[in-house]
């Protein structure tokens, strides 16, 4: 079964840092892996969709790596901004078709 | 993008009613859609599958029964909360597929059963 977690559940950073959220994965087979960013309250928005036989995305300030083999992917935010703040979701895509998500990352940046 | 929209985003209602929710993909078809779960501070959970003019597949430990789906068109997907009550408050998410890989979401409803 296909597990997927977040590290860390939070963070708080000063305006203007770079930073790393991570997401690890159980099961290799996937199909495609996304990041989203959710506000409170509000849905899902999604930011870098890597494919399986990708190792990175870049959007912007974000950039998004992929080790499908040791079942990792990073987000990469630089110059982080008090807009940046809301969850981070990581999810896959398995072979059932299925999105499995981890439990986010909830980031704050202080201005 | 792929727009896709949701009704009502939110809704109180009294314990023992039902809800109806609507999903619509507005932009493009969907034979497939997607439907959530998410409780505060936890993750989205999937509930279901929703596969236009057939049956919707459910996942375990999801009340078929309780939680009814119909997806009768390419463009819309109901899910509707029946005898609901305060454990059933919840954020109700969908999401549709297009092509084969690529779920877009809806902005969520929330629901609230007094």
């Amino acid at each position: 079964k296909q597990e997927v977690t977040q590290i860390p559940a939070a963070l708080s950073v000063p305006e203007g840092e770079n930073l790393v959220l991570n997401c690890s994965f159980t099961d290799s087979a996937i199909y495609n892996l996304q990041w989203f960013r959710q506000d409170p309250g509000k849905g899902l928005t999604s930011l870098l969709l890597i494919q399986s036989s990708q190792r990175e995305q870049t959007s912007g300030r974000l950039n998004a790596s992929l080790d499908k083999s040791s079942g990792r992917s990073t987000l990469y935010i630089a110059a982080s901004q008090p807009g940046d703040s809301a969850t981070y979701l990581c999810a896959v895509l398995n072979q059932g078709g299925k999105l499995i998500f981890g439990q986010g990352t909830e980031l704050s940046v202080k201005p | 993008g792929a727009v896709v929209s949701q009704h009502p985003s939110w809704v109180i209602c009294k314990s023992g009613t039902s809800v109806k929710i609507e999903c619509r993909s507005l932009d493009f078809q969907a034979t497939t859609m997607f439907w959530y779960r998410q409780f505060p501070k936890q993750s989205l959970m999937l509930m279901a599958t929703s596969n236009e003019g057939s049956k919707a597949t459910y996942e375990q430990g999801v009340e078929k029964d309780k939680f009814l789906i119909n997806h009768a068109s390419l463009t819309l997907s109901t899910l509707t909360v029946t005898s609901a009550h305060p454990e059933d408050s919840s954020f109700y998410i969908c999401s549709a597929l297009q092509g084969s890989h690529e779920q877009f979401f809806g902005p969520g409803t929330r629901l609230t059963v007094l």
